[in-house]
């Protein structure tokens, strides 16, 4: 069975950072891009990073984080990554992982909650 | 402001028919493949529809989509209240390096 499981999530301070986890399991995570997926409380779906297979081939990132937060992998871990930097109130949401987010099959994590306030 | 354009609400009773549409333009809608999910409340994305008109298997075929030019429909037939969620199209955009949502649009089976 596919299960993405996120974690890291928590309460911190504008301007300080934190480092969001995906434990990926049951698919060869090596062989897939993997996601990070926002959902602000109330609001609708944004995306915020891709990451290709391999870490060498692409990385994009949405305007709102970029130069903000790095996404990287360790495929020897089976592991995603999200480091989010300088946060901002706005970046209050659920970050969800998801693989294959465009294809026939695509997987997401239950998502972990990230809440930016003084 | 979302790249792709959906209407905030749709509503219809059950057992009829609705229409969800997603407006784009030549940078993503029109050169991209289209994906639609489903969100239930406190829940994460469910895949309904993916590259334009492909169901993933266990979704049944009272959900469809069709692509025409820079916009996108999701269409559901014989309305449930089960289906009572929002719903979510999406695509690559080309020219912004991007995966875009549309803001998404709320479905009341009244």
């Amino acid at each position: 069975e596919v299960q993405l499981v996120e974690s890291g999530g928590g309460l911190v301070k504008p301007g300080e950072s934190l480092r969001l986890s995906c434990a990926a399991s049951g698919f060869t995570f090596s062989s897939y891009s993997m996601n990070w997926v926002r959902q602000a409380p109330g609001k609708g779906l944004e995306w915020v990073s891709i990451i290709s297979s391999t870490s060498s081939s692409y990385i994009f990132y949405a305007d709102s984080v970029k130069g903000r937060f790095t996404i990287s992998r360790d495929n020897a871990k089976n592991s995603l990554y999200l480091q989010m930097n300088s946060l901002r109130a706005e970046d209050t949401a659920v970050y969800y992982c998801a693989r294959d987010l465009m294809g026939a099959a695509p997987s997401w994590g239950q998502g972990t909650l990230v809440t930016v306030s003084s | 402001q979302s790249v792709l354009t959906q209407p905030p609400s749709v509503s219809a009773t059950p057992g009829q028919r609705v229409t969800i549409s997603c407006s784009g333009s030549s940078s993503n809608i029109g050169n991209n493949y289209v994906s639609w999910y489903q969100q239930l409340p406190g829940t994460a994305p469910k895949l309904l529809i993916y590259d334009n008109n492909k169901r993933p298997s266990g979704i049944p075929d009272r959900f469809s989509g069709s692509k025409s030019g820079t916009s996108a429909t999701l269409g559901i037939t014989g309305l449930q209240t089960g289906d009572e969620a929002d719903y979510y199209c999406v695509t690559w955009d080309s020219s912004l390096s991007a995966v875009v949502f549309g803001g998404g649009t709320k479905l009341t089976v009244l």
